[in-house]
């Protein structure tokens, strides 16, 4: 089983509507979540960061952690061509003295005007 | 603020040779971690170094080694090249262990192996 589980899509709707994105994960000692946009050829570029349960916005962006559930998730509203990406959600937690991030597979996005 | 920055852009090797990769870390960073990813797959954890030390490795052979220089900047070496290997290398800096949470990641270099 996989530390990290996201569907990787692909995922493609209209322009304007509403967004989920999801991956849940199996290890409790994770400590903080993460959401990261990926465009073709280029590095991954933070989004999102929360250490806590709940939701965190911004923007059109909502991070959602459920650490019960062992679970999370990114809304995107009003979408927009420009959101057209890979969007990877990212775990951490420390592995001996490091910060390791741990990555989902990554949700191929298109939105299509 | 200068960003993260690697090179070469793109890399083509044959099997069984060497490659070594460089990235500059955002400006005041001194943590620098290097990440692989396969085609269609999240990064994979190589290593990270803090003050010019290794202090976390993941499931990568010996053959992927690394350096960090007193400027922060960074080196991934990768020996004895397998096709497997071909993929994109990404470097992440961040500030120090206390707020390594937040890892920025350059552009990356696609590595081919023939």
């Amino acid at each position: 089983q996989k530390e990290v589980e996201q569907d990787p899509g692909p995922l493609s709707v209209p322009e304007g509507a509403i967004v989920s994105l999801n991956c849940t994960y199996s290890n409790s000692a994770f400590q903080y979540f993460m959401w990261y946009r990926q465009y073709s050829r280029k590095g991954p570029e933070l989004l999102m960061y929360t250490y806590s349960s709940g939701n965190k916005e911004d923007g059109r962006f909502t991070a959602q952690v459920d650490k019960s559930s062992k679970y999370i998730s990114l809304f995107i509203r009003d979408s927009q061509p420009s959101d057209s990406a890979t969007y990877l959600c990212a775990i951490g937690h420390m592995a001996s003295r490091a910060q390791k991030l741990v990555f989902g597979q990554g949700t191929r996005l298109t939105i299509n005007p | 603020e200068t960003g993260v920055t690697q090179s070469p852009t793109h890399l083509i090797k044959t099997r069984g040779q060497q490659v070594t990769l460089r990235c500059s870390s955002q400006s005041g960073h001194n943590t620098v971690s290097w990440y692989q990813q396969a085609l269609g797959q999240g990064p994979q954890f190589i290593f990270q170094y803090y003050r010019e030390e290794e202090n976390g490795r993941g499931n990568f052979p010996p053959r992927f080694s690394g350096l960090q220089f007193p400027n922060y900047s960074s080196e991934l070496n990768v020996n004895a090249l397998e096709l497997d290997d071909s993929a994109l290398y990404l470097c992440a800096s961040s500030s120090g262990l206390a707020g390594a949470d937040t890892q920025y990641f350059g552009p990356g270099t696609r590595l081919t192996v023939l």
